[in-house]
C-alpha cells in the first residue's frame, strides 16, 4: 500500500538552531498529520494538515503540505531542549493511519 | 481529560508462552488500534477494531490476534510468544472517519525470552 518516507531518521542540533524534518509520497495524500513522542512516551497528536499548499503554526512550529499533496515538512524554530523527541508523520485513509518512520531529533544545551 | 490505559508497562515472558496484552479507553471511542514500534521502523499496525466484535488485519497480523467483546476494551493476543516479538506495544483509539486523530496510551514494553 501507501508508503510515506520520513528524512531524516536522527537529527542533532545545537539549542537554538532551527530543525526540519520532511515526510515524502510517491502518491497523492487526502490528509497528513503530525505526532511528536517523548522520550519514553507515547505519540501525541500535534496537527492535521488536509489543502493542498496548507500551512499552519504552532508558537515555534510551521507545518505545511505540499502543493501536489505528497510532501509535508515539520520546521522548528530556534529548538528549545523541550524540543526533544521523535516526530512522526502518518496520513489517514479508512481509519488507519499509516506512520512514516520518524525522525529523532536531540538537542544539546 | 481521555484516557487510554494499558494493563502492563512492562513485561517480561518466556518463549511459547501466551500473552494478553489489554487496552482500556474512556472516551467512547468507536476505533482501536494496535501498534507495535520498534527503532527505524516507526509504528506499524498490527490489527485494528471499528466495532465491537469486528477486527480487522493490520499491516503484520501473523503471530497476533485480538479480542473486542465491550466498546471500551481492546485485547491483544500472542499465541505463543516468540523472541521476534520482542517489542514495545500502543494501543491507541479514534472516533470513526479520516479526519481524526489518534488518542494513545503509555506503551508495554514486552520482552520474550
Amino acid at each position: 500500500g501507501q508508503q510515506v518516507m520520513q528524512i531524516p531518521q536522527y537529527q542533532h542540533v545545537q539549542e537554538g538552531e532551527d530543525f526540519t524534518t520532511y515526510c515524502n509520497s510517491s502518491t497523492t495524500l487526502s490528509n497528513i498529520q503530525w505526532y511528536k513522542q517523548r522520550p519514553g512516551g507515547h505519540p501525541v497528536f500535534l496537527i492535521q494538515l488536509v489543502k493542498s499548499g496548507e500551512v499552519k503554526k504552532q508558537k515555534r512550529l510551521t507545518f505545511q503540505f505540499g502543493e501536489a499533496k505528497k510532501n509535508s515538512s515539520l520546521h522548528i524554530t530556534a529548538t528549545q531542549t523541550t524540543d526533544v523527541g521523535t516526530y512522526f508523520c502518518a496520513y489517514n485513509a479508512g481509519n488507519m493511519l499509516t506512520f512514516g518512520g520518524g525522525t529523532r531529533l536531540m538537542v544539546k544545551p | 481529560d481521555v484516557k487510554v490505559t494499558q494493563s502492563s508497562r512492562y513485561l517480561v515472558k518466556r518463549t511459547g508462552e501466551k500473552v494478553f496484552l489489554e487496552c482500556v479507553q474512556d472516551m467512547d471511542h468507536e476505533n482501536m488500534f494496535w501498534y507495535r514500534q520498534d527503532p527505524g521502523l516507526g509504528l506499524r499496525l498490527i490489527y485494528f477494531s471499528y466495532d465491537v466484535k469486528m477486527k480487522e488485519k493490520g499491516d503484520i497480523p501473523e503471530g497476533y490476534s485480538v479480542s473486542r467483546e465491550k466498546k471500551e476494551r481492546f485485547s491483544l493476543i500472542l499465541e505463543s510468544a516468540s523472541t521476534n516479538q520482542t517489542s514495545m506495544y500502543l494501543c491507541a483509539s479514534s472516533s470513526p472517519g479520516i479526519l481524526v486523530e489518534q488518542y494513545f496510551g503509555p506503551g508495554t514494553r514486552l520482552t520474550v525470552t
